[in-house]
């Protein structure tokens, strides 16, 4: 069975400030790929960043960084210098492989709202 | 090129009535899935469909929900008989046949029953 946690429902910070949404998730599969996706007031959820199992180096994109910690079980998504535009609810999805299952499992979301 | 697209985009349904959603995936996406996504909820797994494989229909709620999909084209999802609790955003993905892919996701279709 697979688990995606993310225990923060909601954050809530004022614009330029740095802040990291937790992820943690179980999976007895080997091989997985973790995603992100953020999803905006206008709802449609957008792809961010995809990881597979072997990969743990951190990724860095513009104001967005990702830290993949196999040993921790963690995939923790930093927005730095934080802006309006991020307010939106952030999933953390898992893909694992066993048994040729394709089907993902998602998180409950975080609400990140950024204020000005 | 184009998206995954949804409609009707909002449905507003009396109680007991059937309805039909669509979903139009991105052409060459052999893989499509269904969700559903209450108010303030994440994702709720319904559906999945890859090529022309048998559906793995083990996250539909009741027998009254069922869904279609013809070859590796559009799909519909249809709930008879919709129930108050059916109110929700039903969201499409679809995605490459590899697992490794990310998924590519409509806007939703709103349904709301009255």
């Amino acid at each position: 069975a697979q688990k995606v946690t993310q225990a923060q429902t909601e954050i809530s910070v004022v614009e330029k400030e740095d802040v990291t949404l937790d992820c943690v998730y179980e999976t007895r599969d080997t091989t997985y790929y973790l995603f992100w996706y953020k999803q905006p007031p206008s709802g449609e959820l957008v792809f961010l960043i995809r990881r597979n199992s072997f990969d743990e180096q951190n990724e860095i994109s513009g104001r967005y960084s990702w830290n993949f910690q196999k040993s921790t079980s963690s995939f923790n998504f930093t927005i730095t210098a934080s802006q309006v535009v991020d307010s939106a609810v952030y999933f953390c999805a898992l893909r694992g492989l066993s048994g040729g299952s394709y089907i993902p499992t998602f998180g409950r979301g975080t609400s990140l709202i950024v204020h000005p | 090129g184009a998206g995954v697209s949804q409609s009707p985009s909002n449905k507003v349904t009396e109680k007991g009535k059937d309805v039909e959603l669509r979903c139009d995936p991105i052409s060459g996406h052999t893989a499509l899935y269904w969700y559903r996504q209450r108010l303030g909820q994440g994702l709720e797994f319904l559906i999945y469909f890859q090529g022309n494989s048998a559906p793995d229909k083990s996250g539909l709620p009741s027998d009254r929900f069922s869904a279609e999909r013809t070859g590796e084209s559009v799909s519909t999802l249809t709930i008879q008989r919709t129930q108050q609790e059916d109110s929700a955003v039903y969201l499409c993905a679809s995605t490459l046949a590899d697992s490794s892919y990310e998924q590519y996701f409509g806007p939703g279709t709103r349904l709301t029953v009255t």
